[in-house]
């Protein structure tokens, strides 16, 4: 079972709709989650991290957390196509990555 | 200091030659973090140091790979005798200890054996 574990996608969805990204992981005892955006060529940025049970919000941005389903999610409100990249899930301190969801945002 | 540096960008190296990658990370970053990533995949985690210490390697890493931090500040990534399945981007990222921050990344260096 890989650690860290994501819908490739693509997924896509019009401009202005929610994106809702998932992800599953292993390690019972992770505490820390991560979620990257990734631009095609380009490296990876940090969008949010989240620790606790529950959501965290940052603008259109809101994360979400379940340790005891060991899911962690992100969705975008708003999407606009500058949205449009793939989104990598991190667990960890050492930092596992997911393969990464794929999205476009089409206008 | 505006992030974290690596050189080259771009490697272009026939199969079986040796080539070594270099990452300053951001000044006040103790820990930094080599990943390897391929088309299509996620980051796969390599190794990391934490000041000048290599704290853990993955075991998917052969004996050809080797990493170093010498003085706890840049670090330089080497392969040796190349193999086309080596072709990737080579990504670092730094961090402070409180790693629970996130990482920045640097732009890679992206290597194509031939």
């Amino acid at each position: 079972q890989k650690e860290v574990e994501q819908n490739s996608g693509p997924l896509s969805v019009p401009e202005g709709a929610i994106a809702s990204l998932n992800c599953t992981y292993s390690d019972r005892g992770s505490q820390s989650f991560f979620w990257y955006r990734q631009y095609s060529g380009k490296s990876p940025e940090l969008i949010m991290s989240i620790y606790s049970n529950g959501d965290k919000e940052d603008g259109r941005f809101t994360a979400q957390l379940n340790k005891a389903s060991q899911y962690v999610s992100l969705l975008i409100r708003d999407s606009q196509p500058s949205d449009s990249a793939t989104y990598l899930c991190a667990v960890r301190n050492d930092m596992r990555f997911g393969a990464g969801t794929r999205l476009t945002v089409k206008p | 200091d505006t992030g974290v540096s690596q050189d080259p960008r771009h490697k272009i190296t026939k199969r079986g030659q040796n080539v070594t990658f270099r990452c300053d990370p951001i000044s006040e970053h103790n820990r930094l973090y080599w990943y390897r990533q391929t088309l299509g995949q996620g980051p796969e985690f390599l190794t990391y140091f934490q000041n000048e210490a290599q704290l853990e390697k993955s075991r998917l890493l052969s004996d050809r790979f080797s990493a170093e931090r010498p003085k706890g500040s840049f670090s330089t990534l080497e392969i040796q005798r190349t193999e086309q399945g080596d072709s990737a981007m080579y990504l670092c990222a730094s961090s402070t200890l409180d790693s629970d921050y996130g990482y920045t990344f640097g732009s890679g260096t992206r290597l194509t054996v031939v």
